[in-house]
């Protein structure tokens, strides 16, 4: 089966950068979105096709995907962005999410 | 905007078949989208369960496709999910999804639907 590996938590301060990264076999090669969960709520996709955003997602979340790795970058953390972040692939007809990160605005 | 429904019980016995039904507002299940479920245990990540087209085309997570069955019914704009012999592994946030199949993500989120197993 493939996996994705994320680190479990990200502290970031306010105004600063933050950076997940989601580790796969040749992650490159394929599609990597991300999704952003806080409590209570379901994922909201915050990227997709690598670096793209929905409408109404800020500018302040990129994405990028080379090798082995996808990131997403969220430039000028705000507090609001605390939550849970999975990133997701395709591999062959599978979706496979990962582990999840928990980032926390300190 | 497209808007995602779950419903079915929020409590199933161990080993009875669970039901799940999407029914979805604003969009036409028989446009070009693939229609997904995928489950969240308590205090866990995100596992994908399936994926269906109105085509009948579907895709299963080779982990639970023994005991998995996705089937859509255009009529009413739904899709449901069946899952068997359910045992407390199985107890979890239950979302459907639009999935676009093109870009390999899942675009639009049901609120979810709490399921338990417990006797």
């Amino acid at each position: 089966s493939y996996d994705l590996t994320q680190p479990p938590s990200v502290s970031v301060s306010p105004g600063q950068t933050a950076s997940i990264t989601c580790s796969g076999d040749r992650l490159g090669n394929k599609f990597a979105s991300w999704y952003q969960q806080k409590p209570g709520q379901s994922p909201l996709l915050v990227i997709f096709k690598d670096s793209k955003r929905p409408s109404g997602i800020p500018e302040r979340f990129s994405g990028s995907n080379s090798g082995n790795k996808a990131t997403l970058t969220i430039t000028g953390t705000q507090a609001m962005d605390e939550a849970d972040y999975y990133c997701q692939a395709w591999d062959s007809t599978t979706l496979v999410f990962g582990s999840g990160t928990t980032v926390t605005v300190l | 905007q497209v808007v995602l429904q779950e419903s079915g019980p929020e409590l199933v016995k161990p080993l009875e078949t669970l039901s799940l039904t999407c029914t979805i507002s604003n969009y036409s299940i028989t446009n070009d989208h693939y229609w997904g479920w995928i489950r969240q245990p308590p205090g866990k990540g995100l596992e994908w369960i399936a994926n269906i087209h109105h085509t009948g085309s579907n895709f299963y997570n080779p982990s639970l496709k023994s005991r998995v069955s996705i089937s859509i019914d255009t009529s009413k704009n739904q899709f449901s999910l069946n899952l068997s012999s359910v045992t407390a592994a199985d107890t979890a946030i239950y979302y459907c999804g639009r999935v676009d199949i093109a870009a390999r993500h899942v675009d639009f989120w049901g609120q979810g639907t709490q399921l338990t197993v417990s006797s």
